[in-house]
């Protein structure tokens, strides 16, 4: 049974550009949540998606968006990176209204330069 | 709203001692408290959780946490630390009030384990 699987695992982007990272959830889960945890720090929680709408979300500029596909794997793109932007984004997936854990991917390290 | 406070940023355990990582909440809430471990350049790994059942909880790799509403604390445990352990530890809590799978995190706390 395939955990949490997140692409790409690393990259590099430049200032003032867009990018795209994916997360398929584990098998039998129907929600997706994506976390920033920024060198040294806890993971920071972006959005959550649930029947291909975002359910909740936290403190995160509009530049953060993200979509849910019918076969429950989500996308998080961010527009206009910043510097302040990189980080180890993690996507955690669990199922929605019952009382078990999040299992989380091995993350996607993004570096703007 | 739910919150995560660890006391040490970094705790120095020699190989067989014991192992104390400290985490206090708070929650308005009954909370979901969880430990996750992270290893270099690797997701995280639940360790533990308590989800309001024995306040004892016994977790992967000799770990366990207990519960204490009254100090609001869930601090964790091994009672001989291993070289393998060395790792980021984050404690975390669910947020109850709007959906149990989002967590919030600890800011955590650095493992190192000398020989």
């Amino acid at each position: 049974d395939a955990g949490v699987t997140q692409s790409p695992t690393h990259l590099i982007k430049t200032r003032g550009q867009q990018v795209t990272l994916r997360c398929s959830p584990k098998s039998g889960h129907d929600t997706v949540s994506w976390y920033q945890q920024a060198l040294g720090q806890g993971p920071q929680f972006i959005f959550q998606y649930y029947e291909e709408e975002e359910r909740q979300r936290g403190n995160f500029p509009d530049r953060f968006s993200g979509h849910q596909f019918p076969n429950y794997s989500s996308e998080l793109n961010v527009n206009a990176l910043l510097l302040g932007d990189s980080a180890l984004y993690l996507c955690a997936s669990s199922l929605f209204g019952v009382n078990t854990e999040a299992f989380f991917g091995q993350g996607t390290r993004l570096t703007v330069v | 709203a739910q919150s995560v406070t660890q006391l040490g940023s970094h705790v120095s355990v020699s190989e067989g001692a014991l192992v104390l990582l400290r985490c206090n909440y708070s929650s308005s809430v009954p909370p979901y408290l969880f430990w996750y471990v992270q290893y270099p350049n690797q997701g995280l790994q639940l360790l533990l959780k308590y989800t309001s059942a024995a306040t004892l909880v016994k977790g992967i790799n000799g770990f366990e946490a207990e519960f204490k509403k009254s100090e609001t604390s869930f601090h964790l445990t091994k009672p001989s630390a291993h070289m393998s352990d060395a790792a980021e530890y984050f404690c975390a809590v669910s947020d109850r009030e709007t959906s149990y799978d989002k967590v919030i995190f600890g800011p955590g706390t650095s493992l190192s384990v000398i020989p």
